[in-house]
C-alpha cells in the first residue's frame, strides 16, 4: 500500500530534550516536506527537500533541523524543544513538488 | 510575501450546493490545489487547477482564474460526511515552497 508513515504518532516531552520524528514514504517520491498545524491556522511549511541531500527552509524553520540521506526518509529533528513547538506535525511527499502531496497521519507533539 | 485568503467557516444543508472561495497572491505560480481535512486526520487531495477554467470530478468541481488570483471549490449534493476543513494551497517558485490557506471549516446540517 502506497503510504507516508510517521513515528511517533503522539509524544509528550520536556523542554530541551532532543527528539526526532521519523517520516518514510514508499512511493519513490522525490519531494518531501514537513508542516506544522496549530488551531485556527493552516499548514505552515517548516522544511522541504527536492531530492536526496537537497533541503531548504520553509516559512517557519527556526528550532528545527532535517536531513535527507535516503530518498524514502525525511526525519524532523528538534534539538532543544520549547513549549511553542507544541503542535500537530505532518510529513508529506509528492512525485515532484508541483504535484499533489500525500500526507502522513500526523504527529501530535506536546512540549512541557 | 505569499498570501492566501479563505472564509473561516461555512454552514450548508444536506443535499445543497456550497461554494468555497480562495484568493491568493504569490510570486510564481505552479497551479492551485484543494485538500480536504477531517478533524484529527491528515489532509487528502481533492483537485488541482493549473489553467483557467473549471475542473469537474464527481460531486466536486474547482475553478481557477489566474488573472484574478481566484479559485473556488464547488461541492454539490452535500452529504454529512462532507463536514470537514477545506484547504486551498499554492506551490510557488520553482524551488519547492508551498503556502496553504488557513482552511474553511464546512458544517453540513441535516
Amino acid at each position: 500500500e502506497a503510504q507516508v508513515t510517521q513515528n511517533p504518532r503522539y509524544l509528550i516531552t520536556v523542554t530541551g530534550k532532543k527528539l526526532t520524528v521519523t517520516c518514510s514514504q514508499n512511493m519513490n517520491h522525490e519531494y518531501m516536506s514537513w508542516y506544522r498545524q496549530d488551531p485556527g491556522l493552516g499548514l505552515r511549511q517548516i522544511y522541504y527537500s527536492m531530492n536526496v541531500e537537497v533541503t531548504d527552509k520553509g516559512d517557519v524553520p527556526e528550532g528545527y533541523k532535517v536531513s535527507r540521506k535516503e530518498k524514502r526518509n525525511f526525519p524532523l529533528i528538534l534539538e532543544s524543544p520549547s513549549p511553542n513547538q507544541t503542535s500537530l506535525y505532518f510529513c508529506a511527499s509528492s512525485q515532484v513538488f508541483s504535484y499533489e502531496q500525500y500526507f502522513g497521519p500526523g504527529t501530535r507533539l506536546t512540549v512541557t | 510575501g505569499q498570501n492566501i485568503d479563505q472564509p473561516t467557516e461555512m454552514t450548508a444543508t444536506e443535499g445543497a450546493i456550497v461554494q468555497i472561495n480562495c484568493t491568493y497572491q504569490t510570486s510564481g505560480f505552479n497551479g492551485l490545489f484543494w485538500y480536504q481535512q477531517h478533524a484529527g486526520e491528515a489532509p487528502t487531495f481533492l483537485s488541482y487547477n493549473v489553467l483557467d477554467g473549471l475542473e469537474e470530478k464527481g460531486r466536486f468541481s474547482s475553478f481557477l482564474s489566474r488573472s484574478k488570483g481566484y479559485s473556488y471549490l464547488l461541492l454539490k449534493e452535500l452529504q454529512m460526511k462532507d463536514s470537514a476543513s477545506y484547504l486551498c494551497a499554492v506551490p510557488y517558485t520553482n524551488a519547492g515552497k508551498s503556502t496553504f490557506g488557513d482552511g474553511t471549516t464546512l458544517t453540513v446540517k441535516p
